[in-house]
């Protein structure tokens, strides 16, 4: 079984709809990330969790919102939908470990998210 | 502001071939850097973490070299092979700690082509 899961994989939806994607993981890490992909731009970060009390905005937060439910479970909304959040999105996690240093990100196999 | 750069954007060799990707980032303070593999419709695949303090890291056919100074990375794969084909992405983390927690900072990718 796959590490980090994500639901739906693939979803068209349209515009002003609220869409929710989810994101599992089974690796005990206690921090993940939500980014999206969009063609020649490379990954961008949406928001990220440290814990489950702990949610921060990344780069590119407006018009998505997140729940981080449990240690396992960080989800990412889109409230009212519109065309240009059409893109990839990935669900990453990482083990913290102490102090503030970097641990590898796993991610997950991504949702394509299209909206019309 | 870091600063991610792939270079070719897009390759395409004969099998059994020896080949090496390019990676440049502006801020060479960086705390690791990563190489991932994406394939069609799948998610992002760690290929090789390489801390901040070391100089290269491998893993069967590959090998990642990291020259802070001069801001580079190389992945080098050696006897190519078609099931090598997917884009490989570079990501480093930026020495800012409090900015976004552990960002990932992606370049936009290479995609490789290996022809049988």
């Amino acid at each position: 079984d796959a590490d980090v899961t994500q639901t739906p994989r693939n979803r068209i939806t349209k515009t002003g709809k609220r869409i929710m994607l989810e994101c599992s993981q089974t690796k005990g890490h206690d921090r993940m990330y939500w980014y999206r992909q969009d063609p020649g731009l490379g990954l961008q970060l949406i928001y990220y969790s440290f814990d489950v009390k702990d949610i921060n905005k990344g780069e590119i937060s407006d018009g998505y919102s997140v729940s981080r439910q449990a240690q396992a479970k960080f989800s990412l909304s889109l409230e009212s939908a519109i065309p240009n959040q059409t893109a990839l999105y990935f669900c990453a996690t990482s083990d913290g470990g102490r102090g503030q240093g970097y641990n590898e990100q796993f991610f997950g196999p991504g949702t394509r998210l299209t909206v019309l | 502001k870091q600063e991610v750069t792939q270079i070719p954007a897009a390759l395409s060799v004969p099998e059994g071939e020896n080949l090496v990707l390019n990676c440049s980032f502006t801020d060479s303070a960086i705390y690791n850097l990563q190489w991932f593999r994406q394939d069609p419709g799948k998610g992002l695949t760690s290929l090789l973490l390489i801390q901040s303090s070391q100089r290269e890291q491998t893993s069967g056919r590959l090998n990642a070299s990291l020259d802070k100074s001069s801001g580079r990375s190389t992945l080098y794969i050696a006897a190519s092979q078609p099931g090598d084909s997917a884009t490989y992405l570079c990501a480093v983390i930026p020495p800012t700690y409090a900015e976004y927690g552990n960002k990932l900072v992606f370049g936009a990718g290479t995609i490789l082509r290996v022809k049988s």
